[in-house]
């Protein structure tokens, strides 16, 4: 099993749709979690981190389930721009280098 | 700042070749890594370094070396090219290790072995 596991997709909805990704992690030890945003050949960005309360960013909400292991994106009133692959990252322990990578949700919005 | 370079952009090696990336960032970051990713799937970690002199293994280090002289710069060295490291190669600094760093990536290498 993997250590972080995604719905590669792609999931293809309208704009202005709402679309959510789930992040399944195995680690229970898992400390801290973000989302990153991978356009088309170009390199991830991060998107936001993901905190126990939950946080929004604008149209983008991120929440996480540590009983469950489960964190979550929610992308309210889908735009064109939001087309990209979005990658769950998840740390588990405290040394550099421990950043765990899932393989991506990739996310077409049609017009 | 231009934040995280690497070069060459792009480069075709041949089976027993060798090749250094380069990779160089100007925001004063204490940790470099070196990922690969393959097509559709995730990043794999190649090597890290928590400061210059300081290198470390990652998740896949086997067919790679890294040196870090400068704070500035990671290069990453392929010795004896194999089609298996076809890939596209990413750098990426943070400032610190926590657990809450952002990790800042360059644009990346892709890599052609044949």
């Amino acid at each position: 099993r993997k250590e972080v596991e995604q719905d590669p997709g792609p999931f293809n909805v309208p704009e202005g749709a709402t679309v959510a990704f789930n992040c399944t992690y195995s680690n229970s030890a898992s400390q801290s979690f973000f989302w990153y945003r991978q356009d088309c050949r170009k390199e991830p960005k991060l998107l936001m981190s993901v905190y126990s309360s939950g946080n929004e960013d604008g149209r983008f909400t991120a929440q996480l389930n540590r009983a469950s292991q489960y964190i979550s994106l929610l992308i309210r009133d889908s735009k064109l721009s939001d087309s990209a692959t979005y990658l769950c990252v998840v740390n588990f322990n405290t040394n550099a280098g421990k950043s765990t990578f899932g393989d991506g949700t990739t996310l077409t919005v049609k017009p | 700042n231009a934040g995280v370079t690497q070069t060459p952009k792009f480069r075709i090696l041949k089976i027993g070749q060798s090749m250094t990336l380069q990779c160089a960032q100007d925001m004063n970051h204490n940790y470099m890594y070196w990922y690969r990713q393959d097509p559709g799937m995730g990043l794999k970690l190649i090597y890290y370094s928590v400061g210059a002199g300081i290198t470390d293994k990652g998740e896949v280090p086997n067919g790679y070396n890294v040196s870090r002289s400068t704070t500035e710069d990671f290069p990453l060295r392929l010795e004896l090219a194999a089609p298996s490291q076809t890939s596209v190669y990413f750098c990426a600094s943070s400032y610190g290790g926590g657990l809450e760093e952002t990790q800042y990536f360059g644009p990346g290498t892709r890599l052609l072995v044949l």
